[in-house]
Formats: C-alpha cells, structure tokens, sequence
C-alpha cells in the first residue's frame, strides 16, 4: 500500500533561519508531488509540484524553493525564514493513472519566530 | 474572484440535521472536483468525487452544476463525527496538474 511519510512533525525556527522539509512516498513509481502550506485560518496554497526527477513547477514567488532528487522524494527548502513562512506544510501525491490526490502526508507545523 | 470560493462558515447544526454546503469555482475548464474533510490540525482526507450525474455515498451527496459553475455537498442525518472543515477541491484541467483548495467550510454539529 501506498505510504507518504514528512518530517520533523512541528518545527520551531528564528526569522533568517534556513528550512528543509523532507517528504518521501513508498508503494508507488514516478508520481506527481506537491507541497502546499495552509496558513492559520486560511486555505491550502499550493507552493509547488512536481511530475518527475529534478522537474519542478513553481506556483507561488518567494523565498522557498523545492528539490526532486530521487523518483520518491521531495524536499522543500528556504534559505532565510520570514515570519510569514509560518504554517502548516503538506505533502502530497498523486499516482499518475488517475486524477485525485488521494495522499497527504501528516504534515509539518512550521512557527518562524 | 477567487478560483475556488466557499463560505467559511461555521454551520452550526444539531445532531440529525440536514445540512448543504456549496462551492463556486471560476475557471469553466476545470476538469475534476472533490471534496476533502479536514478535522483540526489535521491533514485533509478525500471525502468523495464529484460527478456530473452526481453521486451519493451513504449520507453524503455531491452535485455539480457545471453550467452555474457551482457544486455542493448534502449531508443528511448529521453526526457529532462529522464535526470538521470540508474544502471543495477543483483539478484545472487544460494540461496542468493543479488542483486548487476552497478556504473551507466549517461545520460544528452539536448534541
């Protein structure tokens, strides 16, 4: 059956801080990806998505940036937090027969203080 | 206008109520649409699809009117379980692979 694993879980990091986000799916090959953040209150935003290795589709400027180094795993990145990356972070999947995203992943709560 | 809009809510219902939640969407190339269940700090789960001729799962039943660009969600015989935050979701269609949230509607169903 078809996992998707994030970590860490909650993440608490100063402004300028740098970020990753690792996000790994097992039970399925070449699918699609995506990261969203949902903001507090707000709905999800997607951030990026990605329909192969090293392919990436990016929705939203600012100052994250994402990596598909391996068929399975996507990584989210920032090189300097803003107060404004705090959020909610979900990973999500989407087997390529088909259409739903079926899968998101537990997500990781991210406070920028 | 945003793509996909939805009225926050909440919905207050007693347990046993009936209750309609609808979702407008802008582009009237999308393709696909859904609605997901969202429960606090939670990731969001899919709920069910949303077909033109309409489609019921138990006591959930999902509309799409792709005329008015609208689709809706009924929820018969509410249960205290169904307490959560529903987002109406819209696949773009037209070659891209994005699907686009709604803000969600809240639903509180009280004893």
């Amino acid at each position: 059956s078809q996992t998707i694993h994030q970590w860490p879980a909650t993440l608490v990091q100063p402004v300028g801080s740098p970020l990753s986000l690792e996000c790994t799916v097992e039970g399925t090959s070449n699918p699609n990806l995506y990261w969203y953040r949902q903001a507090a209150g707000r709905g999800l935003q997607l951030l990026f998505y990605s329909v192969g290795i090293g392919q990436i589709s990016s929705e939203v400027p600012q100052n994250l940036s994402a990596s598909r180094p391996q068929d399975r795993q996507f990584i989210l990145s920032s090189k300097k937090l803003l107060l404004s990356d705090s959020g909610f972070y979900l990973c999500a999947w989407k087997g390529t027969s088909g259409v739903t995203i079926e899968f998101f992943g537990p997500g990781t709560r991210l406070t920028v203080l | 206008r945003k793509e996909v809009e939805q009225d926050p809510g909440p919905f207050n219902v007693p347990e046993g109520a009936t209750v309609a939640f609808n979702c407008t969407y802008s582009n009237s190339a999308s393709q696909s649409f859904f609605w997901y269940r969202q429960d606090c700090r939670k990731e969001p789960k899919l709920l069910m699809s949303v077909y033109s001729s309409g489609n019921e799962d138990g006591r959930f039943t999902a509309q799409l009117n792709r005329a008015s660009q609208y689709i809706s969600l009924l929820i018969r015989d509410s249960k205290l379980s169904d307490s959560a935050t529903y987002l109406c979701v819209v696949f773009g269609g037209m070659g891209t692979y994005k699907y686009i949230f709604g803000t969600g509607t809240r639903l509180k169903v009280l004893a």
